[in-house]
């Protein structure tokens, strides 16, 4: 099965506490981005990449960290400077060429809860 | 310019009837605008998407009108469904580069049984 996996599902933060978001893709896609969803607001890009080793802040970076070590995982961490991190985090890739070269797949979420 | 604005915020629809959804663009580098679909505590789904050398895409049920000159595209749902009840979402994308979205605000659709 191909996809795109995020990991947890819901995720549980204590006060100055970071914690990581898994994504990983079997697709082979090139690029990776992390959204925001919160109520009435869309989507909201926090960071994407187009290749390994790179990567570039989104509207919302602030609080927020990546890398990009592997073509098939893109790991988002929220720092305890991101003083407002409850949302549904969203991953998506796109597979950079081809006929649906820009097309944007997405993962099934991370609900993250600040305890 | 680089906001895309969809209306309504939420829409009730009998059974039978027709959906119709409305986003605006500024950006006129924006080629590619999908339309996304999305249930309650999933990501996103592709439902169909248009380029603006065609004025209308056509795939089952569900119908992209596009306007080059007013900016607008619009999501036509024929026949709705209870099934279709769910979140939607347009977006705008150049399709050189970095194939960033721009997304709209969200519409929530509700399919009266």
């Amino acid at each position: 099965d191909g996809g795109i996996t995020q990991s947890p599902k819901y995720l549980f933060r204590k006060e100055g506490q970071n914690v990581t978001l898994s994504c990983e893709q079997n697709l082979n896609h090139d690029a990776m981005y992390w959204y925001r969803q919160d109520p009435g607001q869309g989507l909201r890009l926090i960071y994407y990449s187009q290749i390994v080793n790179d990567f570039q802040k989104g509207d919302i970076a602030e609080g927020y960290s990546v890398s990009r070590e592997k073509k098939e995982s893109f790991p988002l961490t929220v720092t305890s400077a991101q003083k407002n991190p409850t949302a549904f985090y969203l991953c998506a890739s796109t597979p950079g060429v081809g006929r649906n070269q820009e097309t944007q797949y997405f993962g099934p979420g991370t609900r993250l809860l600040v305890l | 310019q680089q906001q895309v604005k969809q209306s309504p915020q939420s829409l009730i629809v009998q059974k039978g009837g027709i959906s119709i959804i409305n986003c605006a663009y500024e950006n006129t580098a924006f080629d590619y605008f999908p339309w996304y679909q999305q249930f309650p505590g999933k990501g996103p789904a592709l439902l169909i998407a248009i380029r603006p050398d065609v004025s209308e895409k056509k795939e089952g049920r569900f119908t992209i009108s596009f306007n080059k000159s007013a900016k607008q595209f619009s999501l036509h749902i024929m026949d709705s469904q209870p099934g279709d009840s769910a979140t939607y979402f347009c977006a705008a994308s150049t399709t050189s580069g970095t194939y960033k979205y721009i997304f709209g605000t969200g519409t929530r659709l509700k399919v009266l049984a």
